[in-house]
């Protein structure tokens, strides 16, 4: 069956430390990846996406993702983050071109101490 | 920056009562989207909307939910008779063609009470 899957509920980091969520999906073909963030009050807003090429997308605020066939994942990741990215963090998919349905992840909320 | 406009923010309705969310898409998009989160679960889909038809509907928008765009520029998803367990975060989205990233809402926060 097709699904996504999100395996950290909650994730804490340090100010200034490196980020990766991580996101898995289960799918006999390529999948078109997303990540969105949605922070309180807030909508959901895209960060980046994956539908082909190049492997490595760069996306918003300085995030970036890494697609690996292999591994069915696409990890999102960022070298230093700032108190501003604490949020939920979901993954989603659109298992087919033009079909415009999203299957979302579970989410990651991301907490930032100082 | 265009965005997609939802209201209201939060609506507390009696269970049994009808509820129309509405929202107001991206101008020149032709395809249109709700989701809803119930608390602590996952993004949920319920139904893609274009050419003024549903395309796609999951398996949750059943007799009880409708949507309809009526004049051009809202899009609305009415729930009748509503249930305790339709109470969550329902977000409206829109995208420009198939394929291409859906832009979604801030929501609307239902509560049946």
């Amino acid at each position: 069956a097709q699904s996504v899957t999100q395996p950290d509920i909650h994730i804490t980091v340090s100010e200034g430390a490196s980020l990766e969520l991580r996101c898995n999906y289960s799918y006999g073909a390529t999948p078109y990846l997303f990540w969105y963030v949605q922070s309180p009050g807030q909508g959901l807003q895209l960060l980046l996406k994956y539908f082909s090429g190049d492997t490595l997308v760069q996306g918003i605020k300085g995030f970036e993702a890494e697609f690996k066939r292999s591994q069915s994942s696409f990890n999102l990741r960022k070298p230093s983050v700032h108190w501003s990215d604490a949020a939920e963090y979901f993954c989603a998919v659109a298992f087919e071109f033009g079909n415009e349905k999203l299957t979302f992840g579970t989410g990651t909320r991301l907490t930032i101490i100082p | 920056e265009p965005e997609v406009t939802q209201t209201p923010s939060h609506q507390v309705t009696q269970m049994g009562q009808e509820v129309i969310l509405r929202c107001v898409p991206i101008s020149n998009h032709l395809y249109f989207y709700w989701y809803r989160q119930i608390l602590g679960q996952k993004v949920e889909f319920l139904v893609s909307f274009y050419n003024n038809e549903i395309s796609e509907k999951s398996e949750i928008f059943d007799d009880q939910f409708s949507v309809e765009r009526p004049d051009g520029s809202n899009f609305t998803l009415k729930i009748r008779s509503t249930k305790l367990e339709d109470s969550a975060m329902y977000f409206c989205a829109s995208s420009e063609n198939r394929g291409s990233e859906a832009f979604f809402g801030q929501g609307t926060r239902l509560t049946v009470v």
